[in-house]
């Protein structure tokens, strides 16, 4: 039971132009949503986060959206760097983050310079 | 202010051997998580403990898996009698006590074992 899903395996982005990474949830209970970013033999790194009373959060380049109604999620990129190529995570949690988290499969983005 | 740490890196074992990973979470932080990343996957929660406490072990298979983290030095992943299946990444993820405007987990470089 896949609760957290990220649809599309691969993202290709040309540089400069915007990235945007979907994910999408099914367990109503979530009310803490993370994004992170993992380069190969490396830990994932913590990119921003949003808790499930609001609808936005930017951070520099990084803005996700929440639309709780649908159940969706979205990273917006802008712009998009070279730097930016990974394998990003959509993680959702409980208790507003003070428990485990639940990971989709991960979108690989690559930027096309 | 040092991150998560993990070691080591690379662990490879034979089957039926010990695994045993250690993890030192963020300084200031007293949560930390254990996840487990198998090829061309997602990361899959193991448990979740405070200091000497294990708070929630839901993913942890009920055998040969255990974990602890002591009230001195690092929390520590067992796995005894490894199997091939075994071969996986495993993530350490630490974050700050009950009271803190955010509960971000964040995670260390991962310990690598592969079972021969």
């Amino acid at each position: 039971d896949q609760q957290v899903k990220q649809n599309s395996p691969s993202l290709s982005v040309q540089e400069g132009r915007i990235s945007i990474l979907n994910c999408d949830y099914t367990n109503s209970m979530f009310d803490y949503f993370l994004w992170y970013k993992k380069y190969p033999a490396e830990g994932p790194t913590f990119l921003i986060s949003i808790s499930s009373i609001k609808d936005k959060n930017e951070d520099g380049r990084f803005t996700v959206f929440l639309n709780k109604s649908a159940k969706h999620l979205s990273l917006h990129i802008v712009p998009s760097q070279p730097g930016d190529s990974a394998v990003y995570f959509c993680a959702a949690s409980g208790d507003f983050g003070n428990e485990k988290l639940t990971f989709g499969t991960g979108t690989r983005l690559t930027i096309i310079p | 202010n040092a991150g998560v740490m993990q070691n080591p890196r690379h662990l490879v074992r034979r089957r039926g051997q010990e695994a045993r990973l250690r993890c030192s979470p963020m300084k200031g932080h007293s949560h930390v998580y254990w996840y487990r990343q198998l090829p061309e996957e997602g990361l899959k929660f193991m448990v979740y403990l405070q200091k000497e406490n294990i708070i929630d072990e839901s993913g942890m298979p009920k055998e040969r898996f255990s974990a602890e983290f002591p009230k001195e030095g690092p929390s520590i992943l067992r796995i005894q009698q490894v199997v091939r299946g075994d071969s996986a990444a495993y993530f350490c993820a630490s974050s700050p006590p009950e009271g803190e405007d955010t509960y971000e987990q964040y995670f260390g470089p991962g310990t690598r074992l592969t079972v021969t």
